[in-house]
């Protein structure tokens, strides 16, 4: 059983524009909620973390709003650019043992940037 | 800092046959998580070793096995390779603590024929 829905799966975008990535989960207990940007041929790459005490965290052009009641988080990227063409996964884990080891991660967003 | 390695990056092998991969973490961290990435499953979680001890596992046969090392490097071996087990083999590590966020390697390309 899928724990974390990921929407959409592809995204298409006009440089300049805002891509929007929707994530839903379904255990309470998730305490941690990471993004993460993967280029083919890469690893995935940790973006931006949350936390579900807080609704909102910025880094540059990224954000992340989180929404604790409606068990949902989301991804928005400002000015998007060609560069930021990838796909985008969402993830979430329960803290345990002093480690956030088991990520259960979201199917994916193929994101493109149109220049 | 160097980053996760792991190798080697891509491995062809056949139906039977078992293999194993290595994975290296970043300085200092001793935690190491390895998942499977496959078009029609996404990134699944297989295991995570911390002290050379298995602390937690994903929903895998048992032909999925992993091991860590005093110097916190991991292996992680599968045996009577299926066609299925075509996929890359992701290694992340991660400090113990407050922030724990895993870091991903580049992983290994498996192909099973």
């Amino acid at each position: 059983q899928q724990q974390v829905k990921q929407s959409p799966q592809s995204l298409i975008v006009q440089k300049g524009g805002i891509s929007i990535i929707n994530c839903a989960y379904e255990n309470t207990a998730f305490d941690y909620f990471p993004w993460y940007q993967q280029f083919p041929g890469k690893g995935p790459a940790l973006l931006i973390a949350i936390r579900p005490d807080v609704s909102e965290k910025k880094e540059g052009r990224f954000t992340i709003s989180f929404n604790k009641s409606a068990k949902q988080f989301s991804l928005h990227i400002m000015d998007s650019q060609p560069g930021d063409s990838a796909t985008y996964f969402c993830a979430a884990s329960q803290y345990h043992g002093g480690s956030q080891g088991n990520l259960i991660f979201g199917k994916g967003t193929k994101l493109s940037v149109k220049p | 800092k160097a980053g996760v390695t792991q190798t080697p990056r891509y491995l062809i092998k056949t139906r039977g046959q078992q293999v194993t991969l290595s994975c290296s973490p970043i300085s200092g961290h001793r935690s190491v998580s390895w998942y499977q990435q496959t078009p029609g499953q996404g990134l699944q979680f297989l295991f995570e070793y911390f002290s050379e001890t298995q602390r937690n596992k994903g929903n895998f046969p048992g032909r999925f096995s992993g091991r860590q090392f005093s110097n916190s490097r991991s292996e992680m071996n599968v045996s009577t390779l299926e066609l299925g087990d075509s996929a890359l083999y992701l290694c992340a590590s991660s400090l113990v603590g407050t922030t724990s966020e895993q870091f991903f390697g580049p992983g290994t390309r498996l192909t099973v024929l």
